[in-house]
Parts: structure tokens; C-alpha cells; sequence
């Protein structure tokens, strides 16, 4: 079976500062990893993706993340938070057929 | 607009009453999926659907049902609602699927049973 970890609930940071939001992984062979962002009222929106290669993928709006294997875990990052990035944030792992399982969620908050 | 269409959007309903929310996608996509949002415990895939006629249990199907009889529509079916079912749903496409392309969600229905 497939499952998702994000440790961090809640986070807040500053406007300007740096953000990593952590995600840890199970799964027994290479997972497909997302990112996808849910700002208030709304649906969910793909950041970015890991399939295969590059361990450190580019998505949209300056997000990035990296898979690292030894760690289980794929964690996103953004050098600098704009207040328009306060939003809820999820992590998702595909392995086994057409499933795809999502972690609790990061709530991040943006202080001006 | 390239879109995935649900409704209602906020549905307040009382324990046994049968009740459908519609899901809708103008994409021509395959691939289409349910998930319920809780506090702390993200989304729940409850079922999905891979073509018309073939649909398959998430992680989460007890209580639901779907059907896939048009390529574009993917209802989800409460025949008896209870409060353990109030939740946020969310309906996703695809063009083919988990995990090859990236998912389309609705904008969500809110639904409280009393």
C-alpha cells in the first residue's frame, strides 16, 4: 500500500523568506510524486510532478521539489514566499494502477 | 473553458434522505475520480473510473455509488446519507489517467447531513 506523510500541519513564514514544506513517502518501488496547491474556496491545482530522472523538478509559480529516494521523501521549496502563496498545500503519491493518495495537507500562512 | 463542473456546490440534506451530485467534465477525458477533504486527513480517492462503463473502488467506497454510462459525466450516488458522510467532495479528470497526466479538480460541494 501506498501512503503520504506531511509532518507540518501549519506553517508560517514571512513574506520574502524562504519555504520548504516536507513530504515523506511509502512505497515499495520508484512512486509517480505530485504537488498540488488549494487556495480557499477552491479546487486543486497541479505544481509540479516527478516521474522519473532529474531528481529536482521545476513546477509553476517558483516552485521546486526534490525527490530523494534514500530519504522517502519529496519535499518542496520556494526561495522567496509571496503573500499570494498562503494557501493549502498537498503532497500525493501514485504507485500501484490508477490510484492516487494524498497526505493531510500544510496550511501555510504569509505574515507581511 | 476547459473545465470540471460539479453541483451542487453546498448541499445541506438530513440522515436517509437519497441524495446525487453531479460531475461534469467538457475535456473529453477518460479518466474520471471522487475524493471527500477532511481536516488533517487530505483527500480520499472513494472511487474512479477509468472509461464509460468500468469504474473502480478507492480507498474510501463504502457508502457511495458512481456510474460512468456517459464519457463526460460521473455522478456520485448517497442512497443513505449519514453524518459520518458530511465532507468536502471533490470530482477530478484526467485524460488517461493516474499517474501519466495531471488531474482537473471541480470546484467542490460542501455537504452537511443532518
Amino acid at each position: 500500500a501506498q501512503s503520504v506523510t506531511q509532518p507540518d500541519i501549519h506553517i508560517t513564514v514571512s513574506e520574502g523568506a524562504s519555504l520548504e514544506l516536507r513530504c515523506n513517502y511509502s512505497y515499495g518501488a520508484t512512486p509517480y510524486l505530485f504537488w498540488y496547491v488549494q487556495s480557499p474556496g477552491q479546487g486543486l491545482q497541479l505544481l509540479l510532478k516527478y516521474f522519473s530522472g532529474d531528481t529536482l523538478v521545476q513546477g509553476i509559480k517558483g516552485f521546486e521539489a526534490e525527490f530523494k529516494r534514500s530519504q522517502s521523501s519529496f519535499n518542496l521549496r520556494k526561495p522567496s514566499v509571496h503573500w499570494s502563496d498562503a494557501a493549502e498545500y498537498f503532497c500525493a503519491v501514485s504507485g500501484a494502477g490508477n490510484m492516487l493518495t494524498f497526505g493531510g495537507g500544510t496550511r501555510l500562512m504569509v505574515k507581511p | 473553458e476547459a473545465q470540471v463542473t460539479q453541483n451542487p456546490r453546498y448541499l445541506i440534506t438530513v440522515t436517509g434522505k437519497k441524495l446525487t451530485v453531479t460531475c461534469s467534465q467538457n475535456m473529453n477525458h477518460e479518466y474520471m475520480s471522487w475524493y471527500r477533504q477532511d481536516p488533517g486527513l487530505g483527500l480520499r480517492q472513494i472511487y474512479y473510473s477509468m472509461n464509460v462503463e468500468v469504474t473502480d473502488k478507492g480507498d474510501v467506497p463504502e457508502g457511495y455509488k458512481v456510474s460512468r454510462k456517459e464519457k463526460r459525466n460521473f455522478p456520485l450516488i448517497l442512497e443513505s446519507p449519514s453524518p459520518n458522510q458530511t465532507s468536502l467532495y471533490f470530482c477530478a479528470s484526467s485524460l488517461t489517467g493516474v499517474p501519466n497526466e495531471k488531474l482537473f479538480f471541480g470546484s467542490g460541494t460542501q455537504l452537511s447531513v443532518l
